[in-house]
């Protein structure tokens, strides 16, 4: 089972949108809405931002969305902010050999 | 507050044994698996397994089945993670979450974990 695809990092202004594109397969991301997001500050945890494809947890800012078609699941952040700075991972259930889950490679988000 | 608290860092030789541990606290340890994510230096997440509280019963993923072992001590609830022989590839940072419901809810602080000679 290979890790879900992200592109390696992506960029924005302040107040700009950006999106995060998480590529699968039929297994996993396009199979179930077990669907997650984590962002990770440099020398912290991550910390949940989305599940199910497209809630956001307690606490969280709502300038976090995500979305899924077929075997893509995007997570987009409105109104960038320079805390949003950091890396963003995504992961997936999955009925692949005898895995429970799945992570994506991991994109770095950096504000301009 | 469900929180999830690990052991500090470790430094150990190769081939020497290793077990860490994941306190927590805040809700009921049986009724939630627990995750072990591995993390090495500069590189991304990787999901090593799960086990679940009530059973101790574990699902490993193939790139770490028989090379470390998952186990809860249900009376204090805490998790652990085991080597029995620690290679030097095994440098990096630890995490123990929280599965919920298809996503990993809550994260200890991580564990260090250096083996060099």
């Amino acid at each position: 089972q290979s890790a879900l695809t992200q592109p390696a990092s992506v960029s924005g202004s302040p107040g700009q949108s950006l999106t995060i594109s998480c590529t699968g397969a039929s297994s996993d991301v396009g199979g179930y809405t077990y669907v997650s997001w984590y962002q990770q500050h440099p020398g912290k945890a991550p910390q949940l931002v989305i599940y199910d494809v497209n809630n956001r947890p307690s606490g969280v800012s709502n300038r976090f969305s995500g979305s899924k078609s077929g075997n893509t699941a995007s997570l987009t952040i409105s109104g960038l902010q320079a805390e949003d700075e950091a890396d963003y991972y995504c992961s997936s259930y999955t009925s692949s050999g005898t895995l429970d889950y799945v992570f994506g490679t991991g994109t770095r988000v950096t504000v301009l | 507050e469900v929180l999830l608290v690990q052991s500090g860092a470790e430094v150990k030789k190769p081939g020497e044994s290793l077990t860490i541990s994941c306190k927590t606290s805040g809700y009921t340890f049986t009724t939630y698996y627990i995750t072990w994510v591995r993390q090495m230096p500069g590189k991304g997440l990787e999901w090593m397994g799960r086990i679940d509280p009530s059973d101790s019963h574990t699902n490993y993923s193939p790139s770490f089945q028989g090379h470390v072992t998952m186990s809860v001590d249900k009376s204090i609830g805490t998790a652990y993670l085991q080597w029995s022989s620690l290679k030097a590839s095994d440098t990096a940072m630890y995490y123990c979450a929280r599965v919920g419901v298809g996503d990993f809810d809550h994260w200890g602080q991580g564990t260090l974990v250096t083996a060099s000679s």
